[in-house]
Formats: C-alpha cells, sequence, structure tokens
C-alpha cells in the first residue's frame, strides 16, 4: 500500500509555543488530507479536512487559528498548533488519500504532542 | 444521525481460537465499510474494505469481514488469532463516498497465548 510519513513522531514543548507536524505522501499525490486526534483509548476525532491548494475545512468546534493547516503541495500537508496548552496534549494522526474511486485512506504514524 | 458502532470495548481469545470483532452501522445509501488496525502509539493500517460485490472480503494478516445489509453488520474475523493480533481495532464507514470516515470507538483485541 501507499505510504504515509508523519513528522514528528512525537514532540514536547512548552506551554505557549507553537508544534508543527507535518504529513507526506511518499508514493503518490494525495488531493485530500485529513487530520485527527485521538485521546487516550478513544476514537479518531477528525479535525478538518484539507485539499491542496485551497482552505481547510474544519469539523465543529474545532478551532481554525489554533490549528492551522496549510497543504501547499499535492503531497505535504501541515498541521501547526499555536500558543499550544496543556490540554492540547494529544495523539495527531493524519491521512492522506488519492482522491481515486475505491480506494482507501492511508495513515501517518502519528504525532504525540506532550504540552508542558 | 449517521454512527457506527462496536459494541465491545474489548474482545479476550485465545491463541488458536477463531475471533470475531462486531461492527454495526446505521447510515443512509450504500456505504464503503472499512477495517483499520492500531498499535500502540502507531498510526492505522488498513485490513480491508468492502465497496460492493461479494459479501465476504478477505484483507491481510489472514483477516476476513461479512458483509451484513439487512442487519447493517460488518464483523471482522479470524479463524485462528494469533498473540500479534493484539492490538485497537477500529471500524469506518464512508457514507457519502465523500471520503469522510465515520469511526467506530473502537475495540481492543487481546489474545492469551
Amino acid at each position: 500500500g501507499a505510504v504515509v510519513s508523519q513528522h514528528p513522531s512525537w514532540v514536547i514543548c512548552k506551554s505557549g509555543t507553537s508544534v508543527k507536524i507535518e504529513c507526506r505522501s511518499l508514493d503518490f499525490q494525495a488531493t485530500t488530507m485529513f487530520w485527527y486526534r485521538q485521546f487516550p483509548k478513544q476514537s479518531l476525532m477528525l479535525m478538518a479536512t484539507s485539499n491542496e491548494g485551497s482552505k481547510a475545512t474544519y469539523e465543529q468546534g474545532v478551532e481554525k487559528d489554533k490549528f492551522l493547516i496549510n497543504h501547499a503541495s499535492l503531497t505535504l500537508s501541515t498541521l501547526t498548533v499555536t500558543s499550544a496548552h496543556p490540554e492540547d496534549s494529544s495523539f495527531y494522526i493524519c491521512s492522506a488519500d488519492e482522491g481515486l474511486t475505491n480506494t482507501e485512506a492511508f495513515f501517518g504514524q502519528g504525532t504525540r504532542l506532550t504540552v508542558v | 444521525a449517521q454512527s457506527v458502532a462496536q459494541p465491545e470495548d474489548q474482545v479476550n481469545v485465545a491463541e488458536g481460537n477463531p475471533l470475531t470483532v462486531k461492527c454495526t452501522y446505521s447510515v443512509s445509501g450504500n456505504p464503503y465499510l472499512f477495517w483499520y488496525v492500531q498499535y500502540p502509539n502507531r498510526g492505522l493500517q488498513f485490513l480491508l474494505k468492502y465497496i460492493t460485490g461479494d459479501n465476504l472480503v478477505k484483507g491481510s494478516y489472514g483477516f476476513e469481514a461479512e458483509f451484513n445489509k439487512s442487519q447493517t453488520s460488518f464483523h471482522l474475523k479470524k479463524p485462528s488469532a494469533l498473540v500479534s493480533d493484539s492490538a485497537l481495532y477500529f471500524c469506518a464507514v464512508d457514507a457519502g463516498n465523500n471520503r469522510k470516515l465515520i469511526w467506530g470507538l473502537g475495540t481492543s483485541l487481546a489474545v492469551n497465548p
């Protein structure tokens, strides 16, 4: 299957700083990328959908000014957690989609963010 | 509201025994159905999907799932469980073929040696 690389796999940052997480599709072009947040022992919560070259579509309740998403190319999307606080600590996962009919999404390995 | 239910938080099975992880859904139309597996602190790995055609779908690592339209179910099965199958399993549905997935809460599978 296709490979999606997410970086970093873990990060610790101080409260008030910003953190950028990258999601790259390594061997295919991703017309759409999805960003999820996962709390311990819970399911994935979709945060936003990003399409290359356009603004991301955020799910209800997700602060777009806090979670900045950029999908500058067909192989790269970034999520920036701005002015991070301890409650932003979580596991963030991206997925990428080729946009082809009947295909599944491919997931990155996730980023464990800890804000201290 | 559209939803996916995984009624069991945890499933325990002995190694070598068959396993079933249940999934039911409530969506309109003809959904696309997926199973993913997640190992600790890792992303999700695709196991299998149902789009159309044969109701029995075979996937990775010996897993299979049966689509049952009348019961709106898509249970994941494996004839003989391995200890290495122990992980978190998610069922997901693409209800509108718009690439946005509706997720179940996940089922933790523990295979005991």
